[in-house]
């Protein structure tokens, strides 16, 4: 079946940049949207952006300013990106699938397992 | 962006109990609404999609409803493995937003 697995340091200085990897296994990253949420530790859930496939990218204007989310097909991953972070990035991370799914809208519908990205010197 | 608010952020009941959670846009998002189960630790589980539509593999004791700005998610019977949180998000327009999540608690 589909997974995707979150990779990445857990451990980010303040003022660096957040990098983190997700790998598709199980199916071909064409033809899906490609996106990145996290969660605050107790909080609730942020969209930060997808990339599709072919590289169309959107991003949550409350973080486009320091995010870039990229696809490497070859690789059938897709990377994140945050830079300039501080403590209020801390944050568990997912990568997610989002489809289209027929007679029934769209949803993230495959989940990584998150990723725990902790900003502290 | 579209503000989503769900009520209550928490909720105490039984096994067996019927319970409804609402979800509350600031504007109208058609039907474009999805329902998500995050159990402690685990990433969030798709439920609902097309604020109605059950997704394969769900129990039939979860159901969705509404358009436009009102939404509701029931659980008709309230099963042990469903003390969770529960989030809405819209996908009508982006930046897709979540609500803030209601937590279901065991009585």
């Amino acid at each position: 079946q589909v997974q995707l697995q979150e990779s990445g340091p857990g451990l980010v200085k303040p003022s660096e940049t957040l990098s983190l990897t997700c790998t598709v296994s199980g199916a071909s990253i064409n033809n899906y949207y490609w996106n990145w949420v996290r969660q605050p530790p107790g909080k609730g859930l942020e969209w930060i952006g997808y990339v599709y496939y072919s590289g169309t990218i959107n991003y949550n204007p409350s973080l486009k300013s320091r995010v870039t989310i990229s696809v490497d097909t070859s690789n059938n991953q897709f990377s994140l990106r945050l830079n300039s972070v501080t403590a209020a990035d801390t944050a568990v991370y997912y990568c997610a699938r989002r489809r289209r799914i027929p007679a029934a809208g769209d949803a993230f519908d495959i989940w990584g397992q998150g990723t725990a990205v902790t900003v502290s010197s | 962006a579209i503000q989503m608010t769900q009520s209550p952020s928490s909720l105490s009941a039984s096994v067996g109990d019927r319970v409804t959670i609402t979800c509350r846009a600031s504007q109208g998002i058609r039907n474009d609404l999805g329902w998500y189960q995050q159990k402690p630790g685990k990433a969030p589980k798709l439920l609902i999609s097309a604020a109605s539509s059950l997704q394969s593999g769900v129990p039939s004791r979860f159901s969705g409803s509404g358009s436009g700005t009102d939404f509701t998610l029931t659980i008709s019977s309230l099963q042990p493995e469903d003390f969770a949180t529960y989030y809405c998000v819209q996908d009508y327009n982006y930046p897709l937003t979540f609500g803030q999540g209601t937590k279901l608690e065991i009585k």
